[in-house]
């Protein structure tokens, strides 16, 4: 079993569309939990940083974990064609660990 | 836009040469990070530096040569590659242990590197 698993996709909505990407995880002493968004050819770009359980909003973003399932998920609001891109997430134990385990990825495709 | 700039942005170089990646952050960060990417997959991590000594190695091949010069730079010196090492190789930093504030891990746009 992958630590963190992720469905690769692609996962194609159309726009102003509800995404949920969702990980899994095996290891329950993971604390902190990012998403990232990266487009093609460049490099990933910090969307979401959470401790522990809850949810936490920025804007049209939703980060949301569940330590109870070890399930992890993002949602986006009113999808945009600039938000297709590849979802990563990623974890780490402690606030300054260096050893983040990623996710494979995500392919969002949203269409106009 | 991120806050980790990382130079060159393409690299093409043949087996022979000698190259080197550069990488600044002006964060206070006191981790830098080399991860190694491919196409479709997630960054592997290949260096850390924590407080500009090796701290994680991922049993990476000798022809990679990481560098810590001080706190705000890091660079990946290259020699004797193979046409398997192209890549996007990512730099990255976080803060570090000891410090004040969150432990996010902000990456660079990247190096593409095409080893002929």
């Amino acid at each position: 079993q992958k630590e963190v698993e992720q469905d690769p996709g692609p996962l194609s909505v159309p726009e102003g569309a509800i995404v949920s990407l969702n990980c899994t995880y095996s290891n329950s002493a993971f604390q902190y939990f990012m998403w990232y968004r990266q487009y093609s050819r460049k490099g990933p770009e910090l969307l979401m940083y959470t401790y522990s359980s809850g949810n936490k909003e920025d804007g049209r973003f939703t980060a949301q974990v569940d330590k109870s399932s070890k399930y992890i998920s993002l949602f986006i609001r009113d999808s945009q064609p600039s938000d297709s891109a590849t979802y990563l997430c990623a974890m780490t134990l402690s606030n300054y660990g260096q050893n983040f385990v990623f996710g494979p990825g995500t392919r969002l495709s949203v269409l106009p | 836009d991120t806050e980790v700039t990382q130079t060159p942005k393409h690299l093409v170089m043949g087996m022979t040469n000698k190259k080197s990646l550069k990488c600044e952050q002006h964060m206070g960060h006191r981790a830098m990070y080399w991860y190694k990417q491919k196409a479709k997959k997630p960054p592997e991590l290949m260096f850390v530096y924590s407080y500009e000594k090796l701290s994680i190695n991922e049993s990476v091949p000798s022809r990679f040569s990481p560098e810590c010069p001080n706190s705000s730079l890091l660079n990946l010196h290259l020699h004797a590659l193979q046409p398997e090492d192209s890549a996007l190789y990512l730099c990255a930093s976080s803060q570090g242990p000891g410090l004040a504030g969150t432990g996010e891990l902000f990456f660079g746009e990247g190096s593409r590197l095409t080893v002929l």
